[in-house]
């Protein structure tokens, strides 16, 4: 059964860097036709996606990030992360990775797979 | 502002059949699959259809979907308590080249 989880910092300091990993457990983030994405959402609020990240390695990242956010991996360890630069009190957010299944990113499905989500607060 | 507009909040008895609504535009649910999650309260979102109407394995044949033209509709028959969630709506926006969501509508079962 694959399993993913949230790990990282829980208070970040505004304009600093928000940084979190997701660990996948029961299968290979290197697996073909498989993205591995990032989602947040702020408290009361709907779903956001952020980017996702394709077993090759390629990227791509919602355009309302504009250049704040890098995904990466580590296939070595099995995760892959995620970073916000220059974060803000708007950035505050669970934060969920998900698995994506498909080969085209439009044709895909977000989300057979999630993480249990972890709460990152910006505040000084 | 969700691109995806669904209503804030459905209401049912136990037993009973609702529906949710999820409208968009051409560039969106109208070119693309659409997914329904569930979300319990305090928990991660969970997928129950997608491809516009194919339920993920194990999701009960009470859950159902349809898309036509610029909107989706989730249905759910037999409602059970443990069916009040938060259900949102996601599919890819062909103009702006990301996955949108809907901001979701709170189901309670009366």
């Amino acid at each position: 059964q694959l399993q993913l989880q949230e790990s990282g910092p829980g208070l970040v300091k505004p304009s600093e860097t928000l940084s979190l990993t997701c660990t996948v457990s029961g299968g290979s983030i290197s697996s073909s036709s498989y993205y591995w994405a990032w989602i947040r959402q702020p408290p009361g609020k709907g779903l956001e996606w952020i980017g996702s990240m394709y077993y090759s390695g390629s990227t791509s990242y919602n355009p309302s990030f504009r250049s704040r956010v890098t995904i990466s991996a580590d296939t070595s360890k099995n995760v892959f992360s995620l970073k916000v630069n220059s974060v803000t009190a708007g950035d505050t957010a669970v934060y969920y990775c998900a698995r994506q299944v498909g080969g085209l990113l439009r044709w895909s499905t977000l989300g057979d797979y999630w993480g249990q989500g972890a709460l990152v607060t910006v505040s000084s | 502002q969700s691109v995806l507009t669904q209503p804030p909040s459905v209401s049912a008895a136990p037993g009973q059949k609702v529906t949710i609504s999820c409208s968009g535009s051409n560039s969106n649910i109208g070119d693309n699959y659409v997914s329904w999650y569930q979300q319990l309260p305090g928990t991660a979102p969970k997928l129950l259809i997608y491809e516009n109407n194919k339920r993920l394995s194990g999701i009960p044949d009470r859950f159902s979907a349809s898309k036509s033209g610029t909107s989706a509709t989730l249905g759910i028959t037999g409602l059970q308590t443990g069916d009040e969630a938060d259900y949102s709506c996601g599919t890819w926006d062909s103009s702006l080249s990301a996955v949108v969501f809907g901001g979701g509508t709170k189901l309670t079962v009366l």
